[in-house]
């Protein structure tokens, strides 16, 4: 049974880099059909989607925050992380990780994280 | 970017009630959508995906039409478990995912 867990810092300084790390367990990141992504949401707001990583690295970004945002993986210990840099308050929220499955016919977030709260305040 | 738009934001109704909860596109999406379930403090659960097939594990009660531009989800008898935030999301312009802005379903 795959899961996934977020960890990092809950409090980031303005104008600095948010740093977060997601443990996937029960499976392999390097398996096929499945994307690793990074989702986010505001308190009391809906869900946004931050970007992903894929096989062997490839990664694809929201460009509303596209500037800010790196996604990298660590095969070796079954890891992905997400930065974003220069954060606002507009950045506070409750990051998740999460898998998307895809087939030809469709693709759904399926297995997520249990989230993490990220408040950028100084 | 497809936008996605729910209606209604909120929704009161009681145990047992069929309950229908509307999405809609700013363009056609095929069937690439799908349905999650959100209680407070907790992460989003996969209910229906590619509109209308049930995530195993999912209850029956739970069910999802539509194709195009137009999509929903309909409890059948509400239980008590089922009071929530529900959301609708596209995959059509992978991967640039969006979401709907939620309905909550509260106890009337």
């Amino acid at each position: 049974q795959v899961q996934l867990q977020e960890s990092g810092p809950g409090l980031v300084k303005p104008s600095q880099t948010l740093s977060l790390t997601c443990t996937v367990s029960g499976g392999s990141i390097s398996s096929g059909s499945y994307y690793w992504n990074w989702v986010r949401q505001p308190a009391g707001k809906g869900l946004e989607w931050i970007g992903r990583i894929y096989t062997s690295g490839s990664t694809n970004y929201n460009p509303s925050l596209k500037s800010r945002v790196t996604i990298s993986e660590d095969t070796s210990k079954n890891q992905f992380s997400l930065k974003l840099s220069s954060v606002t308050a507009a950045d506070t929220a409750v990051y998740y990780c999460a898998r998307v499955y895809s087939s030809g016919w469709f693709a759904a977030f399926d297995i997520w994280g249990q989230g993490t709260v990220v408040t950028v305040s100084s | 970017d497809i936008q996605m738009t729910q209606s209604p934001p909120s929704l009161s109704a009681s145990v047992g009630d069929r309950v229908t909860i509307t999405c809609r596109a700013s363009q056609t999406i095929s069937s690439y959508l799908n349905w999650y379930q959100q209680k407070p403090g907790k992460a989003p659960k996969l209910l229906i995906y590619a509109a209308s097939s049930l995530q195993s594990g999912v209850p029956s009660r739970f069910s999802g039409s539509g194709s195009g531009t137009d999509f929903t989800l309909t409890i059948s008898s509400l239980q008590p478990e089922d009071f929530a935030t529900y959301y609708c999301q596209q995959s059509y312009s992978t991967p640039m995912y969006t979401f709907g802005q939620g309905t909550k379903l509260e106890i009337k």
